[in-house]
């Protein structure tokens, strides 16, 4: 484990249902992030919270909706998605915006629409 | 725009032998890079940092280099073993614009090491 902890690892949805991811870390980290990574695409960073403030929407559709209720966790809510949103879900964190000590990821959620 | 590439897209080796992985990225602005390891279906570990006015960090068996001017960097792995295989994906963090705390990443190399 990484310190940065995801729920559920899996998770399959129909493209009615609503559904949220979970990420949780205790390393003091004052800055988190939501990625998407997509079959041969690199990561794409889709939003960045900084003391529990968003500081980034990367032009995501609204169909994301996060959520950082304090600086240890961080969801991400899911509704009417659309079968190409399956992907795998990485969250990350780091001290805070501008520091030098690198991110830590967890484990991702494996996401499937239907 | 940062752009990070990442060669070769997929590398096979008998084990044993002493490898490298290419990463550049066209913007030299940076602030830091680091080199992960994703394991099919998982997250990412990460392997080392280098920041931007450092040359080279070295982890056990690992080594990444770090040309800032040329907008190079490379993950030297001796005496590979099988569970050396994974996909190596390098970051950059940019150091210029309001963004400069995004991650750019290349698309990795999936590396295959064989018995």
């Amino acid at each position: 484990e990484t310190g940065v902890t995801q729920t559920p690892r899996h998770l399959v949805m129909g493209m009615t249902n609503k559904k949220s991811l979970k990420c949780e870390q205790h390393l003091g980290h004052n800055a988190m992030y939501w990625y998407k990574q997509s079959a041969k695409k690199p990561l794409e960073l889709m939003f960045v919270y900084s003391l529990e403030e968003r500081v980034e929407n990367n032009s995501v559709p609204s169909r994301f909706s996060p959520e950082c209720p304090n600086s240890s966790h961080l969801f991400l809510h899911l509704h009417t998605l659309q079968p190409e949103d399956s992907a795998l879900y990485l969250c990350a964190s780091s001290q805070d915006l501008r520091e030098s000590r690198g991110y830590t990821f967890g484990s991702g959620t494996r996401l499937t629409v239907v | 725009k940062q752009e990070v590439t990442q060669i070769p897209a997929a590398l096979s080796v008998p084990e044993g032998e002493n490898l490298v992985l290419n990463c550049s990225f066209t913007d030299s602005a940076i602030y830091n890079l680091q080199w992960f390891r994703q394991d099919p279906g998982k997250g990412l570990t990460s392997l080392l940092l280098i920041q931007s006015s450092q040359r080279e960090q070295t982890s056990g068996r690992l080594n990444a280099s770090l040309d800032k001017s040329s907008g190079r960097s490379t993950l030297y792995i001796a005496a590979s073993q099988p569970g050396d295989s994974a996909t190596y994906l390098c970051a950059v963090r940019g150091d210029s614009g309001g963004s400069n705390y995004k991650l750019t990443f290349g698309k990795g190399t999936l590396l295959t090491v064989n018995p």
